[in-house]
């Protein structure tokens, strides 16, 4: 059964860098997965999906400092220079025979 | 640009029907897209519901499928849920969204539904 696994919560300082992690089921490690931005009181926006290889492709308009990659099973989320406006939930998806998604991670921006 | 709209009554009694409409503009709905229903209970994270390709064909989760129908109406360029049996654990803010088959690209700003009496 494909699951997709995110800590709950990450924080990291104004103008750092920040790297999400989405952690894809065994048997399911091959997987691309999509990461999506919902700040508060907002719907979600597509932000990125990322391959196996660690390639990504990045949904219309979103800013050069957000980044993806992969390791494994494990997919990434890299954003740099950190913008109060990056204070969101993240969630991690990936699709089978069904969709899934992870718990979501709560970034907080110090 | 592709926008969604969700719409439908915000309140729904124990045991009815949650039925709401997505309106899909700036994109065809009989384009190589699927289309979802997606809901967020509050304080929750996200559960997929099922879609629906514009020839009808759908696929649902397994632990909503007794209850839910998703059906399309491409004259209006809209899709719709219903979800029978209502308890107050179906209370959540639904979206819809679209899917290029993998990752949802497009998505409604939600509706919230409250089950109760």
């Amino acid at each position: 059964q494909l699951v997709v696994t995110q800590s709950p919560s990450a924080s990291a300082p104004l103008g750092a860098s920040v790297k999400l992690t989405c952690t894809l089921s065994s048997g399911h490690t091959t997987y691309a997965i999509a990461w999506h931005q919902q700040q508060p009181q907002k719907g979600p926006r597509y932000l990125m999906t990322i391959k196996s290889d660690g390639s990504h492709d990045k949904g219309d308009g979103i800013p050069a400092r957000f980044s993806g990659s992969s390791s494994g099973a494990e997919r990434y989320l890299i954003i740099s220079t950190l913008q109060s406006e990056d204070e969101a939930v993240y969630h991690c998806q990936s699709w089978g025979a069904t969709r899934v998604f992870g718990g979501g991670t709560k970034l907080t921006v110090l | 640009q592709v926008q969604l709209q969700e719409s439908g009554p915000g309140l729904v009694t124990p045991s009815g029907t949650l039925s709401l409409t997505c309106s899909v503009s700036g994109a065809s709905i009989s384009g190589s897209n699927w289309w979802s229903w997606v809901r967020q209970a509050p304080g929750k994270g996200l559960e997929w519901i099922g879609e629906i390709y514009h020839s009808g064909s759908t696929q649902y989760n397994p632990s909503l499928k007794s209850r839910v129908t998703i059906s399309v109406d491409k004259s209006k360029s809209q899709f719709s849920l219903n979800l029978t049996s209502v308890t107050a654990a179906d209370t959540a803010v639904y979206f819809c969204a679209r899917s290029p088959r993998g990752p949802f690209d497009s998505w409604g700003q939600g509706t919230l539904v409250t089950v109760s009496s």
